[in-house]
């Protein structure tokens, strides 16, 4: 069983479009995360939440919205996506705001 | 200026050889973790260390502390293929606001 999973592994868009990507965790934690790695795989934090509320918001421009319709679930949509937004995004959940992160495999998003 | 300075950032080296990779900052930390990042998957936590001067085995992978709690560094004897990834630390730090914080990585090929 899929500890940390997304959906899509790959999403390909054109520029301007609106997309979403869900995440989904069946390890009975209460926060999950939103992280970017960029093209030199540098890892950042985006967004948490704890029991469905947002905890974590980082620099992030306002067309990136997570939703979180419950503890199991994170989801990430973004509106009038730009060229630089192509990267992968990364879901992750913990038991509380604790050191131990289980990372799902990712999402590649590319920008055309 | 990253908080956590990985080096080096790449290293090929042949399947039996020993390497090191060094995770460095200017900062006390209360913990840190080392993950390992495979192509095309998340990272997985390998370890998380917390007293200054600590070693933690990990069968072929040995993981060190500095005394000042500033740095830690990742050994592996008699590297295999299987080896090869991204390895990532991470540490929580308060200034940051208890967000998990990355170092840039550093990319290890293990040639067979």
């Amino acid at each position: 069983d899929t500890a940390v999973s997304q959906t899509p592994k790959y999403l390909v868009t054109q520029m301007g479009n609106d997309k979403s990507i869900k995440c989904e965790q069946n390890l009975g934690h209460d926060t999950m995360y939103w992280y970017k790695q960029d093209s030199k795989k540098f890892l950042k934090i985006m967004f948490s939440y704890n029991n469905k509320e947002l905890i974590i918001n980082e620099t992030v421009p306002n067309r990136f919205s997570p939703k979180s319709p419950d503890k199991a679930h994170l989801n990430l949509h973004i509106n009038s996506l730009e060229l630089g937004d192509s990267a992968v995004y990364f879901c992750a959940s913990s038991q509380g705001t604790v050191y131990e992160q289980y990372f799902g495999p990712g999402t590649r998003l590319t920008v055309t | 200026t990253q908080l956590l300075e990985q080096s080096p950032q790449f290293l090929s080296i042949q399947e039996g050889e020993n390497l090191t990779v060094y995770c460095n900052s200017s900062s006390v930390f209360s913990s840190l973790q080392w993950y390992r990042q495979e192509p095309g998957e998340g990272p997985v936590l390998l370890v998380t260390v917390v007293t200054g001067g600590e070693v933690k085995k990990l069968k072929r992978l040995t993981f060190q502390f500095g005394d000042a709690r500033k740095d830690s560094s990742l050994h592996i004897t008699a590297a295999q293929p299987g080896d090869t990834g991204l390895y990532l630390c991470a540490t929580l730090p308060k200034a940051a606001g208890n967000k998990l914080t990355f170092g840039g990585g550093t990319r290890v090929l293990v040639k067979p």
